[in-house]
């Protein structure tokens, strides 16, 4: 059965250090990971997407096939990174069905 | 574009009643999926309509159904409500379905509270 488990349900970090939020993820095809946010009474959305290879708002996320995990990091915290974030995995060729872990919720200290 | 509609934002049922939640997606978006989110669960997904065909269901019980009309928006309903079904329902549009997975636009939710 697929699962994404977030270990930290809460995570607090001071304005310039680093920061990772941790997903790990069961799954025995291919996946697709994404890492979805949401900021205080704004509505979830996309922050990036594996397959992109992107980097958003300085967050980058690598996958490790490996050690099954899609860590999220950014090397400079901001206060504006303050929300809560969902890594979530979906099948390729088979929809929409996401799966969701249960969510970080990240405090940037200023 | 307008963003994804759903209505109502709230309500308050009794055990034992149903209730219908309505989403309108983005414009030119065909798949409409719903989520439950409940503190302890998280997000779970219920089910998806892409061109309105039900795509993919999850682990759900039959209580909770839905459909998606011909201009892509979808109602989902739940009938005999039990306390367990409080939680906030998101809807979430996307103008694809399959192949490499679309960007889901979510709604603000409906919460829904079971007395």
């Amino acid at each position: 059965a697929q699962r994404v488990t977030q270990p930290e349900k809460l995570l607090s970090v001071f304005k310039g250090a680093p920061v990772e939020l941790k997903c790990n993820y069961s799954y025995s095809g291919s996946p697709e990971l994404f890492w979805y946010v949401q900021y205080s009474r704004q509505r979830l959305q996309l922050l990036l997407r594996h397959i992109s290879r992107e980097s958003i708002k300085g967050f980058t996320a690598d996958l490790n096939k490996g050690e099954t995990s899609f860590h999220l990091k950014k090397p400079f915290a901001q206060e504006e990174d303050s929300a809560m974030y969902y890594c979530a995995l979906t099948r390729l060729n088979t929809g929409n069905q996401f799966y969701f872990g249960t969510g970080t919720s990240l405090t940037v200290i200023p | 574009k307008a963003g994804v509609t759903q209505t109502p934002r709230y309500l308050i049922k009794t055990r034992g009643q149903q209730v219908t939640l309505s989403c309108s997606p983005i414009s030119g978006h065909r798949s409409v999926s719903w989520y439950q989110q409940t503190p302890g669960q998280g997000l779970q997904f219920l089910f998806e309509y892409f061109s309105e065909t039900q795509r993919n269901k999850g682990n759900f019980p039959g209580r909770f159904s839905g459909r998606q009309f011909s201009n892509s928006r979808s109602e989902m309903n739940v009938s005999t409500l039990e306390l367990g079904d409080s939680a906030l329902y998101l809807c979430a549009s996307s103008p694809t379905s399959g192949g490499s997975a679309g960007e889901l636009f979510f709604g603000e939710g409906s919460r829904l509270t079971v007395l």
